[in-house]
């Protein structure tokens, strides 16, 4: 069946480092995909999307890479800090697939 | 502030009982959804509606019943048929169906007595 996933289901790194958060998905028609950031007791909160049209899209202190070859998106955090630490999954949109999510842990 | 309210924050069930999840939003959003979440995996789309009095069943809508009679809310009933309900209940919303980012209320913890 289709799927979107995760390498690693939980990363530390120190604060001030670059982070990196992979996902892989399984439909090759998947054009427009999120990454939300959710923490504990709380719901998801949207942090950046991408569609298919694109290979790069950066925000503040995120970018988001598309390659659509392999099937596979990351979430890059520049100069991590504390509050980042939370679970970050991807979503694929054309069938509202959500991946389990990758805990990042943050510390000083 | 615009957003998604979701209550109560933490609910019992008794067996057999049926209970209901509120979910209202303020964004003038024509599409809703509710998703269960459980630990260790993605969330799962039970109803989603894209506008007011249609519904559509997700991936898991055995033992749940929804309605959307106002386009602001959109209740979602697990009902006695649910053997497993005990989960995270997250409902969103977006501005139309296709292809647009979904912003999600805080979510309603569900739990068997």
């Amino acid at each position: 069946g289709e799927s979107v996933g995760l390498h690693l289901p939980t990363l530390s790194v120190q604060e001030g480092d670059n982070s990196i958060i992979n996902c892989a998905y399984s439909n090759s028609a998947s054009d427009y995909f999120i990454w939300y950031k959710q923490e504990s007791g709380k719901g998801p909160q949207f942090i950046i999307d991408i569609r298919s049209n694109m290979d790069k899209r950066q925000g503040q202190r995120v970018t988001v890479l598309l390659n659509k070859t392999v099937k596979h998106l990351s979430l890059q955090i520049a100069a991590t800090q504390p509050g980042d630490s939370a679970v970050y999954f991807c979503a694929e949109f054309n069938k509202l697939i959500f991946g389990a999510g990758t805990r990042l842990a943050v510390h000083p | 502030d615009g957003g998604i309210t979701q209550s109560p924050k933490y609910l019992f069930r008794k067996e057999g009982q049926n209970v209901t999840l509120s979910c209202e939003q303020n964004l003038n959003h024509d599409a809703m959804y509710w998703y269960r979440q459980d630990p260790g995996q993605g969330l799962r789309l039970i109803y989603y509606s894209q506008i007011v009095n249609d519904f559509q069943k997700g991936d898991i809508a055995e033992g749940y019943s929804v309605s959307r009679e106002k386009k602001e809310s959109f209740p979602l009933t697990v009902t006695s048929a649910q053997k497993n309900p005990t989960a995270f209940y997250l409902c969103a919303s977006s501005t139309d169906y296709s292809n647009q980012p979904q912003h999600f209320g805080d979510g309603t913890r569900l739990s068997i007595l």
